[in-house]
């Protein structure tokens, strides 16, 4: 069945340092998603990839979708300690498979 | 929009007690999903609906997992004769359709004894 892997699974950074997480499928995807769960929270949708090497931004965040459309990337410019969390991709099919997120903690 | 709305937030039972949860989705939501999280995994998917049809459902579910949709408004996930393994948070999500963004709830976090 569709898988997608993600790494770092795990990512400490000082507070204003870069951070970035990766999400790989071994099959092409028709589309992406990424989420963001705050601890002891619940997913919260983030964004959707659907163009060939498309780039999108939200403030610090930039996701690019590969030329591929096999892998996506998320990009923390300037790490806040808000952006504490798991970050998940997701590959929507009829059911939608997640990641196993990267946990990002966030040194002051 | 007033959001996922589960219940109950926690459950405790003891080993082989059946439990049943409940997910309320966004009124015009006719996607519904059931998943199952554990500490450091990402939600790990149970079963959806379209309306009040169920279409697919995890090879990893148990026949001691059912769940139902009647009317296409709510759903409950029972589980029957509880195991220690059981132990997770299950999420609930909604959607307009297909490939659109998921709208999770807080999930109900169940602990066996």
């Amino acid at each position: 069945g569709q898988q997608v892997m993600q790494i770092p699974q795990y990512q400490h950074v000082q507070e204003g340092e870069d951070f970035t997480t990766y999400c790989n499928s071994s099959t092409t995807l028709s589309n992406i998603q990424w989420y963001k769960q705050r601890p002891g929270g619940h997913p919260v949708f983030l964004i959707q990839l659907v163009k060939s090497g498309e780039v999108k931004k939200q403030k610090r965040l930039t996701f690019q979708f590969g030329e591929a459309k096999k892998n996506s990337s998320l990009h923390i410019t300037a790490t806040q300690t808000t952006d504490v969390g798991t970050y998940f991709c997701a590959a929507p099919d009829d059911k939608i498979i997640f990641g196993k997120g990267t946990r990002l903690h966030i040194l002051p | 929009d007033t959001g996922v709305s589960q219940n109950p937030r926690h459950k405790i039972t003891k080993r082989g007690q059946n439990v049943t949860f409940r997910c309320d989705p966004i009124s015009e939501h006719n996607r519904l999903y059931w998943y199952r999280q554990t500490l450091g995994q990402g939600p790990e998917f149970l079963t959806y609906f379209q309306n009040e049809a169920q279409l697919e459902k995890s090879r990893l579910l148990s026949d001691r997992f059912s769940a139902e949709r009647p009317k296409g408004s709510f759903s409950t996930l029972e589980i029957q004769r509880t195991e220690q393994g059981d132990s997770a948070m299950y999420l609930c999500a909604s959607t307009r359709g297909f490939n659109q963004p998921q709208h999770f709830g807080d999930g109900t976090r169940l602990s066996i004894l």
